[in-house]
């Protein structure tokens, strides 16, 4: 079982709509939780960090579930420039090592 | 946040050679890594640069193929040693946030073509 395990996509959604993928993790000491963006040819950068109380920052939500050990991401009212793989990311208990998802792949059609 | 400058941006280059890839952080950072990222995959940890002390490798990456260094708390190089068309990839150097010790960032990326 891969540590860190996401829906490889590709979502293909309509401008307007609202998207929600997850992300499962396997250890369970698991410290601190992110997701990135990276755009086609692009190096990835952070989204937003994601706290056990749920954060949002505008369009965005994250959430985490230590019980079931997933984190998720919906983004509402979809724009055609949130096209891009969005990469679950996973610091483990050391703080040393941090663990990227395969990524899913987000296609907005206008 | 910090600021990475990576280079070279891409190159192309021949069986055998190696090439090094330069990352330049803009503030000091405790931990620099380096990424590989084949094509339609996520990215792969080669390796931990430690500031004045050798590199730590994770499995599958060895000091030979890849050497690293990292004379100060804000510049690390890779080389690519003796490459094969295996080796043609994207190569990212990440630097973590000394103020958060969390937050990694990201150099541009370096997108290696081996003949």
């Amino acid at each position: 079982r891969k540590e860190v395990e996401q829906d490889p996509g590709p979502f293909n959604v309509p401008e307007g709509a609202t998207v929600a993928f997850n992300c499962t993790y396997s250890n369970s000491a698991s410290q601190s939780f992110f997701w990135y963006r990276q755009d086609c040819r692009k190096e990835p950068k952070l989204l937003m960090s994601v706290y056990s109380s749920g954060n949002e920052d505008g369009r965005f939500t994250a959430q985490l579930n230590r019980a079931s050990q997933y984190i998720s991401l919906l983004i509402r009212d979809s724009k055609l420039s949130d096209s891009a793989t969005y990469l679950c990311v996973v610091r483990d208990s050391s703080a040393s090592k941090i663990i990227f998802g395969s990524g899913t792949r987000l296609s907005i059609r206008p | 946040s910090a600021v990475i400058s990576q280079k070279p941006s891409r190159d192309i280059c021949q069986r055998g050679t190696s090439l090094t890839i330069q990352c330049q952080v803009d503030s000091q950072v405790t931990m620099m890594f380096w990424y590989r990222q084949q094509p339609g995959q996520s990215l792969t940890l080669i390796a931990t640069a430690n500031q004045g002390s050798e590199a730590t490798y994770e499995s599958g990456f060895v000091i030979d193929k890849f050497p690293i260094s990292r004379p100060n708390l804000t510049f690390s190089t890779l080389t690519v040693s003796n490459m094969s068309p295996e080796d043609s990839s994207i190569y990212l150097c990440s630097a973590r946030d000394r103020a958060t010790n969390e937050k990694l960032f990201f150099g541009s990326g370096t997108q290696l073509s081996v003949l």
